[in-house]
C-alpha cells in the first residue's frame, strides 16, 4: 500500500516556542491529507483538513491561528503548533488519501509532541 | 452530526474463540463504514471497509442500517488479532466530499492463549 511519513516523530520544546510538524505521502500525491489529534488511550479527533493550493479546513473548537497548515505540494503538508504550551502535546496524526489508488485514507505513524 | 460509539474500551478473550467488537453510529446520511487496526507500536491501518464486502484476516463486518451498527467479527480469534481497534464513519461515498473521519473510542482486544 501507499507510505505516509511524519517527521520528526517525537519533539520535545518549551512552552511559547513554535513546533512544525511535516507529512508526507511517499509515493503517490494527496490532494486532500488530514491532521488529527490523539490524546493518551483516547481516539483520534480530526483537527483540519489540508487542500493542496487553498486554506485548510478546521474542526469547530480548533484555532487555525494556533495550529497552521500549509499544503503547498502534492506530496507534502505541514503542521505548525505555535506558541506551544504544556496542554498542546498530544500525539498528531496525518492521513493522506489515495485518490488514484482505491481512495483508501494512509496514515503516518504520528508525532509525539511534549511541551515543558 | 455523525458519530460512532464503541462500548467496549477492552475486551478480552481466548485463542480460538469467537470475537464481536461492536460499533454503532448515528449519521442522518449514506455513510462509508471502516474498521481501522493498530497493533503495539504501529500505525494505524485499514483493515476492512463496508462497501468492499471482504474478509480481512478472517474478520468480516456486516452494515446494519436499520439498526445502525457495523459490528467486526472474527469466528476463530488468534494471539496476533491482539490489537487496538477503531470503528469509522465517512460522510459521504462522493469522493467530493473530502471523505472526513470520524472515529470511535476503539477498543483493545487482548487474545489469550
Amino acid at each position: 500500500g501507499a507510505v505516509v511519513s511524519q517527521h520528526p516523530s517525537r519533539v520535545i520544546c518549551k512552552s511559547g516556542t513554535s513546533v512544525k510538524i511535516e507529512c508526507r505521502s511517499l509515493d503517490f500525491q494527496a490532494t486532500t491529507m488530514f491532521w488529527y489529534r490523539q490524546f493518551p488511550k483516547q481516539s483520534l479527533m480530526l483537527m483540519a483538513t489540508s487542500n493542496e493550493g487553498s486554506k485548510a479546513t478546521y474542526e469547530q473548537g480548533v484555532e487555525k491561528d494556533k495550529f497552521l497548515i500549509n499544503h503547498a505540494s502534492l506530496t507534502l503538508s505541514t503542521l505548525t503548533v505555535t506558541s506551544a504550551h504544556p496542554e498542546d502535546s498530544s500525539f498528531y496524526i496525518c492521513s493522506a488519501r489515495d485518490w488514484g489508488g482505491t481512495g483508501e485514507q494512509f496514515f503516518g505513524p504520528g508525532t509525539r509532541l511534549t511541551v515543558l | 452530526a455523525q458519530r460512532v460509539t464503541q462500548p467496549e474500551k477492552l475486551l478480552s478473550v481466548f485463542k480460538g474463540a469467537p470475537v464481536e467488537l461492536k460499533c454503532n453510529y448515528s449519521y442522518s446520511g449514506s455513510p462509508e463504514l471502516f474498521w481501522y487496526v493498530q497493533y503495539s507500536r504501529q500505525r494505524l491501518q485499514l483493515l476492512l471497509r463496508h462497501i468492499s464486502r471482504e474478509s480481512i484476516k478472517g474478520f468480516t463486518a456486516d452494515l446494519n442500517k436499520g439498526e445502525t451498527s457495523f459490528h467486526l467479527k472474527k469466528p476463530f480469534a488468534q494471539e496476533e488479532d491482539s490489537a487496538m481497534y477503531y470503528c469509522a464513519l465517512s460522510e459521504s461515498l462522493l469522493e467530493t466530499s473530502g471523505s472526513r473521519l470520524t472515529f470511535g473510542e476503539g477498543t483493545q482486544l487482548t487474545v489469550n492463549p
